[in-house]
């Protein structure tokens, strides 16, 4: 079971090109999200879904994009690389509403450098 | 808003000891979710608990021991005799029980180094 699967593991790129983040999970988890992690601010939400064709913004959403075609996949877009998108960024998913279960399961995140 | 506060930037400790790893939040719901994660230095991040804000009784597994406190919006991480493997960054983060999907809400981590 291979999980919260991301996409590439390291990315360089030049201010102003765009690029996609992949994620993929295969637990049919209704819920994915991505987050950024910036050193001394934590994790902090910029997309999430709720099921396929579902998509809102988190906290910090601005030159990102998302889409949700399919349960399984939930790609983050940069429309335009800018240096405060130096970040390492981590894709979660978990099952919908009910309890038991809210915990996340994480993939083991992207770095990203934009020069 | 909801908000979570580590408060300790950084602790060292020498192995064996105990330490305490502090988080408050804050909320307006009513019932909520609080977690722990651990996130070592390869990067990836670990669940440690999750707790419901209706079920106040106190956790422990292994040397991992945890204190919430819905008084003092408090929910405290003990890990007893500490070890160099539990070297790494901790997260505490709350999330709401309806309404957002999977949002979490984390606080900007503790940074624990445990020395022979």
């Amino acid at each position: 079971n291979a999980g919260v699967t991301q996409t590439p593991k390291f990315q360089v790129l030049k201010t102003g090109q765009s690029m996609t983040l992949q994620c993929a999970q295969d637990m049919n988890h209704e819920y994915m999200s991505w987050y950024r992690q910036d050193p001394g601010m934590g994790l902090r939400l910029i997309h999430y879904s709720v099921g396929a064709g579902i998509t809102d913004q988190g906290e910090v959403p601005n030159g990102y994009n998302v889409s949700r075609s399919t349960t399984e996949d939930f790609p983050l877009r940069l429309l335009s690389a800018a240096p405060s998108q130096t970040s390492v960024y981590f894709c979660a998913s978990s099952y919908g509403r009910g309890i038991g279960n809210e915990k996340l399961f994480f993939g083991s995140g992207t770095q990203l450098s934009v020069l | 808003a909801q908000k979570v506060t580590q408060a300790q930037t950084e602790i060292s400790v020498v192995e064996k000891e105990d330490v305490t790893l502090d988080c408050v939040y804050e909320t307006r719901d009513t019932t909520y979710y609080l977690f722990w994660y651990k996130q070592p230095p390869s990067g990836e991040l670990v669940f440690l608990i999750r707790r419901n804000s209706f079920d106040e009784q106190n956790e422990i597994s292994g040397r991992y021991s945890w204190n919430f406190q819905k008084s003092t919006s408090s929910f405290n991480f003990t890990i007893t005799a500490s070890q160099v493997v539990d070297s790494a960054v901790y997260f505490c983060a709350l999330r709401r029980v309806t309404g957002g999907g999977n949002k979490l809400t984390f606080g900007t981590g503790t940074q624990l180094k445990v020395e022979l």
